[in-house]
């Protein structure tokens, strides 16, 4: 089976600060990606950052990195410096060999 | 380049109607994927296409059918609208390689009353 779970339907943070979305997730696959997927009032997905299951060193793109603990399944997303642009809905998401599932979403509040 | 292109963008149907979702891509990828978004429910995975001719149920299979009728086209079909179907319908598509990300349609907002 596959799961993905984000136990954090809200967040908020204020601009120029730090703030880190959690992920959890669960796969029978031996090799994985995980992904983390931004949807701002638009509807557009936007991709975020990706993590091979493979690589012990954690991604970063620009002020997203994550912090990927496989023995944990856990994988988290950190933005630094948040900007009022960061503003979305935030999906963490797992692909197998064939399935792509995602989680249920957290919402990112930026506060001016 | 459309990309991923889903038809059509809104739809209200009556209870019992039927109808079905098209969605086309030009980016010759394998995978094909079609989800509902729902408030607190995050995209959750209906059916899936590995490959043309292929197709797989998701999390959430009942009330809908689908066909894979090409390597570009992957239709969604409610038979008997409910409305607990009432959502926001993405299709997706993907390459072969894991790493690759997914690319979504603009997605279709349906209304069953």
């Amino acid at each position: 089976a596959q799961t993905v779970t984000q136990s954090q339907p809200e967040m908020s943070v204020q601009e120029a600060e730090t703030v880190t979305l959690s992920c959890t997730y669960d796969t029978s696959e031996s090799d994985y990606y995980l992904f983390w997927y931004k949807q701002p009032p638009s509807r557009q997905m936007i991709l975020v950052i990706r993590q091979e299951a493979y690589k012990q060193q954690n991604a970063t793109e620009n002020r997203f990195s994550v912090n990927f603990q496989k023995a944990a399944k856990s994988f988290s997303l950190k933005i630094s410096d948040s900007q009022l642009g960061d503003a979305a809905m935030y999906f963490c998401a797992s692909s197998g060999t064939y399935k792509y599932i995602f989680g249920t979403g957290t919402r990112l509040k930026v506060l001016a | 380049n459309a990309g991923v292109t889903q038809t059509p963008k809104f739809q209200v149907l009556k209870t019992g109607q039927s109808m079905t979702l098209q969605c086309a891509q030009d980016m010759n990828h394998n995978s094909m994927y079609w989800y509902r978004q729902d408030p607190g429910m995050g995209l959750r995975l209906i059916y899936y296409s590995a490959s043309e001719g292929t197709t797989d149920k998701g999390e959430v299979p009942n009330g809908y059918n689908v066909s894979r009728l090409n390597k570009r086209e992957f239709s969604l079909r409610l038979e008997s609208a409910a409305p607990s179907q009432t959502s926001v319908y993405f299709c997706a598509i993907k390459g072969a390689r894991l790493n690759t990300e997914a690319f979504f349609g603009q997605g279709t907002r349906l209304t069953v009353v």
